[in-house]
């Protein structure tokens, strides 16, 4: 069983375009990170949301904290080819204080 | 400030055989992680050091994983012997103590059993 579920699973669109990727849970997370990783690279840390309905933002990135701390939201303005990687997305359990991860999002923007 | 240092960045073994990677963690960082990352798939935790104690490691398979952390800096995770599935990058990761630091990950060690 999953616990963070991470969708679309896969997304290629043109640059310019915007879109948004989600991270939702029906556990509740003390706090949550997003990570973006490229071919043979490890992850890098983007961002970490704490606070319910946190919005943090990162140039075109923003990325949203659910109000219930359940789930979140990254969305990408005016999508560039250098955007194009894995976003993973891990939140800390409330309840046990483990770091689960999502199974992350496939980005391909097309110049 | 240096990044987490992995070593190698690519093994190609056959299967039985072993292997051991390498990790250098951010100078300051008491915790490292290895994951395994297989292609597409978010990264599982195998073991998790504080310091140089295990604080997780439920989810290794210790009939033939092993991890050590010596002296509280750098570790190694062995694998003997190697089975086809284990084909997988292997991820090494460190951050402060504290349940919402980021972690630094290095760049991995791509392993292909043959």
């Amino acid at each position: 069983t999953q616990l963070l579920e991470q969708s679309p699973q896969f997304l290629s669109i043109q640059e310019g375009e915007n879109l948004t990727v989600y991270c939702n849970s029906s556990s509740v997370f003390s706090s949550l990170q997003w990570y973006r990783q490229e071919p043979g690279e490890g992850p890098v840390l983007l961002v970490t949301v704490v606070t319910g309905g946190e919005v943090k933002k990162l140039k075109r990135l923003t990325f949203q904290f659910g109000d219930a701390r359940k789930d979140s939201s990254l969305h990408i303005t005016a999508a560039q080819p250098g955007d194009t990687g894995l976003y993973l997305c891990a939140g800390v359990m409330d309840s046990n204080y483990q770091l689960i991860w999502g199974a992350g999002t496939k980005l391909i923007i097309k110049p | 400030e240096a990044g987490v240092a992995q070593s190698p960045r690519y093994k190609i073994i056959e299967k039985r055989q072993s292997v051991a990677f390498w990790c250098n963690p951010i100078s300051g960082h008491a915790t490292l992680y290895w994951y395994q990352q297989i292609l597409g798939q978010g990264p599982k935790l195998l073991i998790q050091f504080q310091n140089n104690g295990v604080v997780d490691d439920s989810q290794l398979p210790k009939d033939r994983f092993s991890a050590e952390r010596l002296k509280g800096v750098d570790s190694t995770l062995k694998i003997q012997p190697a089975k086809l599935e284990d084909s997988a990058v292997y991820l090494c990761a460190s951050s402060l103590i504290g349940f919402n630091y980021g972690y630094t990950f290095g760049s991995g060690t791509r392993l292909t059993v043959v």
